[in-house]
């Protein structure tokens, strides 16, 4: 099983609809982050947690937002979708100790 | 506002050759330069990585050159394979509490294709 697991792989939504990403994690880390990722922008944060109650915003919140549920569980929600939304989403995590990060595998979210 | 530039956007070497992925950054707070690695379908992997009291590190085929005055950066990958051919970024990490907490910048990425 993968360290960290985001699903779903694929969606496709309406512009207008809620929709849920959700991310789990079996490293055991305490921080976990969202970012999105652009072709030519790289890697952005919409959100980070140090722990499960401590929610901080990143470079791009707006039109986001996130819970997290437990030490292993960090979802990120789109209220409202909209069309520029559309993009790849990465949930990633790292120990306090370490400046490394593992990331899922991605979701693809295409709003139209 | 991109904090980390990093050039150039695509890269073709042939296999063999030398790959050369430059970055620059502005904050001087930033603490820490790491590089990753991502495949398709896949989330970035940490490559390699340098603190910025050290002027070179070399990992293997990897190695990052840092020039802390020049506040630039760059990633050599000797002897490239078609494997090596992935998406590269670069990125900057800078502390956004105290303790140990670490926020990740990256750069924008450069699609490098080592033909066989």
């Amino acid at each position: 099983d993968a360290d960290v697991t985001q699903t779903p792989r694929n969606r496709i939504t309406k512009t207008g609809k809620r929709i849920m990403l959700e991310c789990s994690q079996t490293k055991g880390h305490d921080r976990m982050y969202w970012y999105r990722q652009d072709p030519g922008l790289g890697l952005r944060l919409i959100y980070y947690s140090f722990d499960v109650k401590d929610i901080n915003k990143g470079e791009i919140s707006d039109g986001y937002s996130v819970s997290r549920q437990a030490q292993a569980k960090f979802s990120l929600s789109l209220e409202s979708a909209i069309p520029n939304q559309t993009a790849l989403y990465f949930c990633a995590t790292s120990d306090s100790d370490r400046y490394g990060y593992t990331f899922g595998s991605g979701t693809r979210l295409t709003v139209v | 506002q991109q904090q980390v530039k990093q050039s150039p956007q695509s890269l073709i070497v042939q296999k063999g050759g030398i790959s050369i992925i430059n970055c620059a950054y502005e904050n001087t707070a930033f603490d820490y330069f790491p590089w990753y690695q991502q495949f398709p379908g896949k989330g970035p992997a940490l490559l390699i990585a340098i603190r910025p009291d050290v002027s070179e590190k070399k990992e293997g085929r990897f190695t990052i050159s840092f020039n802390k005055s020049a506040k630039q950066f760059s990633l050599h990958i000797m002897d490239s394979q078609p494997g090596d051919s992935a998406t590269y970024f670069c990125a900057a990490t800078l502390a956004i509490s105290s303790g140990s907490a670490r926020q990740l910048t990256f750069g924008s990425g450069t699609q490098l294709t080592v033909l066989p």
